[in-house]
Parts: structure tokens; C-alpha cells; sequence
């Protein structure tokens, strides 16, 4: 009964190519999506994105949710050696949980 | 400005011994979480606490206790150490009405 499913669970590219990473969720009642990026220890925070739709960019990632379609992606161009981590997608529910999804494993190869 | 302190960074444990895991932050933050991390399962929480003298169960709370007495300390309580509990805990805290959690640098526990 996950309720946040990432996907692939994990990817191989080379430097240079664009990934996209895959979130979905079955809460539909929730304060935001979440995603983090978790390299060799503590997770680091990346974006929050809510139902408006409305896309966040940092950089060469950017990432939007698709109420419809009950998902979120999260978008790396021209990737580089340094992406390489795990990417985690999460909820923030309301009753103030934060829900982590199992997390996509990205390795870019030089 | 330390963020979020845990320790120990590693441990080990015999099945059957208790231990707590600390958590301080200086930041004033009302949230605080315990999450534990096996490889491939991502992130689970365990507790999590709103504010001082509130906290409340997460996904896998079971062998795991927590207090909040201040504002500063969740402390991560094994009562009884079992081998399925051998895992990379983490303690979050984030501020009210906000998102995105600061992260511990981890506690690497081993029951053995």
C-alpha cells in the first residue's frame, strides 16, 4: 500500500543526457509534493511543488505536478558526474506527515 | 548554528540491549521526525512530534519510543534491540509552515 511510487527505481546514463525521474501518489488530500536529493549521507531539499501546477526550476532541474494525473516528474538536462545520487520524491500530508517515496538511484557515467 | 545534531554516527548493538538515539536542533523548530533507511526502501518514518509534549506514531513505530520534552531534543528510544532494527536513522526538523526538513548527518546503527 505505497502511497508514493517512484520510478525506474534505478537509471544509468551517460553525462550529458537528460533524465526524468517519476513520482506518483494515491493521497489526493495533501499539502504539497516534495522532492529531495540524498547523496552520500542526509537528504538535501530541492523543491515543493502544490496543485497549482506551477513549475519550479533550479538550474539545470526543474520539476511540475500533474494533479490530473496524480504525478509529479523531475527533470536533469545535460546531466553531470555530480547528479550522480539517489532522488527522492516525498508527501507532506495534513496531518503533518512527510511521506518518502523509495527513491530513485541515478548514476551518470563520465 | 549546529542544525541538526544526532548521535552517535555509528553504533553497534546486542540483540536484547536498549539504547537512545539523540537528536538536538537550534533552530527553533516546532516539527521534528525520526526516519530509518534500508537499502531500497527509502525513507520511513517512524514518529514525529509538532511541538513540545506532542508526538505521534509513523509508518513503523513498533520497538521504537520517543519523548519530546523541549523544543530542542527528540530522543529515538530501542527498548529491546532486535536485528531487523539494524538501519540509518535519521532525525528531521523543519519549522511551522514550512517545507522542507533539515536533516541529521545520520546514525548507522548495527544489531547484532
Amino acid at each position: 500500500e505505497d502511497k508514493v511510487v517512484q520510478s525506474p527505481l534505478s537509471l544509468v546514463v551517460h553525462e550529458g543526457d537528460t533524465v526524468t525521474l517519476n513520482c506518483s501518489y494515491e493521497v489526493t488530500n495533501f499539502r504539497s509534493l516534495l522532492w529531495y536529493k540524498q547523496e552520500k549521507k542526509a537528504p538535501t531539499f530541492l523543491f515543493m511543488l502544490t496543485s497549482s501546477g506551477i513549475e519550479k526550476k533550479s538550474g539545470r532541474l526543474s520539476s511540475i505536478l500533474d494533479k490530473k494525473e496524480l504525478s509529479s516528474i523531475l527533470n536533469i538536462t545535460a546531466t553531470q558526474t555530480g547528479d550522480s545520487a539517489i532522488y527522492l520524491c516525498a508527501l507532506f500530508t495534513r496531518d503533518d506527515k512527510i511521506i518518502f517515496g523509495k527513491g530513485t538511484r541515478l548514476h551518470i557515467l563520465p | 548554528n549546529a542544525g541538526v545534531t544526532q548521535t552517535p554516527k555509528f553504533q553497534v548493538l546486542k540483540t536484547g540491549q536498549s539504547m537512545t538515539l539523540q537528536c538536538a536542533q537550534d533552530m527553533n523548530h516546532e516539527y521534528m521526525s525520526w526516519y530509518r533507511q534500508d537499502p531500497g526502501m527509502g525513507l520511513r518514518l517512524i514518529h514525529y512530534s509538532v511541538g513540545a509534549g506532542i508526538t505521534d506514531q509513523g509508518e513503523v513505530p513498533n520497538g521504537y519510543n520517543v519523548s519530546r520534552s523541549t523544543t530542542e531534543d527528540f530522543p529515538l528510544r530501542l527498548l529491546s534491540a532486535a536485528p531487523s532494527q539494524t538501519s540509518v536513522y535519521f532525525c528531521a526538523s523543519r519549522q511551522q509552515g514550512t517545507y522542507g526538513y533539515t536533516f541529521g548527518s545520520g546514525t548507522r546503527l548495527t544489531v547484532v
